[in-house]
């Protein structure tokens, strides 16, 4: 399974844009770039998922980089609640699908 | 919210008793997957299932044992539960990561071996 790298640990000020970096050299073909975080106490969820192109959603924005070999999950405006551990999963799109995590940026947001 | 549901959401058990999870969903995803989270650490895949009786080891399936003999029904087993499985569980279900579906995970059960 291809490895992902994250940095342990990030901060932020509430209502500024966050940028968590996740590095995939080893990235193949047909895996996709996923996205969770966990909060506090919860299981985690799902935030957002891209294969080659950019994508929004109403959570947040996934930047690839054209040689897919590392991606941006982009919070734009911080608050609170989104103080979580943000996890960059590969999934293979036509093989085995183990959905294997790594241990994930715990990002800080203070008010 | 997705139709995932763990029980028991706690339980304190015995060191060298069984113990049984269950992982419930009313999705009809095909994945499902059993995951251990201890403190500090990221979540360790233990077992998972891409079909009924089919299942295979994930990172630290030695102490458990998974069934599926129904689409909506994954259970882990804890054949002699020892102190070192004290952990947070979590199922996840999955419809495939093909088209890149996401995975939904359940609340979680806090299994506490003495």
């Amino acid at each position: 399974d291809a490895k992902t790298t994250q940095p342990n640990s990030m901060e932020s000020n509430e209502e500024e844009p966050v940028h968590l970096p996740c590095n995939h050299s080893t990235i193949s073909g047909t895996d996709y770039i996923h996205w969770y975080r966990q909060l506090p106490s919860q299981g985690p969820e799902y935030v957002i998922h891209g294969l080659t192109s950019n994508v929004n959603n109403r959570m947040a924005s996934l930047a690839i980089a054209e040689d897919r070999k590392s991606s941006t999950l982009i919070l734009h405006r911080a608050t609170l609640r989104d103080a979580a551990v943000y996890y960059c999963i590969l999934r293979d799109g036509y093989n085995t699908d183990k959905l294997i995590f790594g241990t994930g940026t715990r990002l800080q947001v203070f008010p | 919210d997705a139709g995932i549901t763990q029980s028991p959401r706690h339980k304190v058990t015995e060191t060298g008793t069984p113990v049984t999870l269950r992982c419930h969903q009313t999705e009809n995803h095909r994945y499902m997957y059993w995951y251990r989270q201890d403190p500090g650490h990221g979540l360790r895949l233990i077992h998972y299932s891409y079909g009924v009786k089919d299942t295979d080891k994930g990172e630290v399936s030695d102490g458990y044992s998974v069934s599926r003999s129904k689409t909506e029904d994954f259970l882990l087993t804890l054949e002699s539960a020892t102190s070192s499985q004290t952990s947070v569980y979590f199922c996840a279900i999955s419809s495939g990561a093909r088209l890149g579906a996401e995975a939904f995970f359940g609340q979680g059960t806090r299994l506490t071996v003495v």
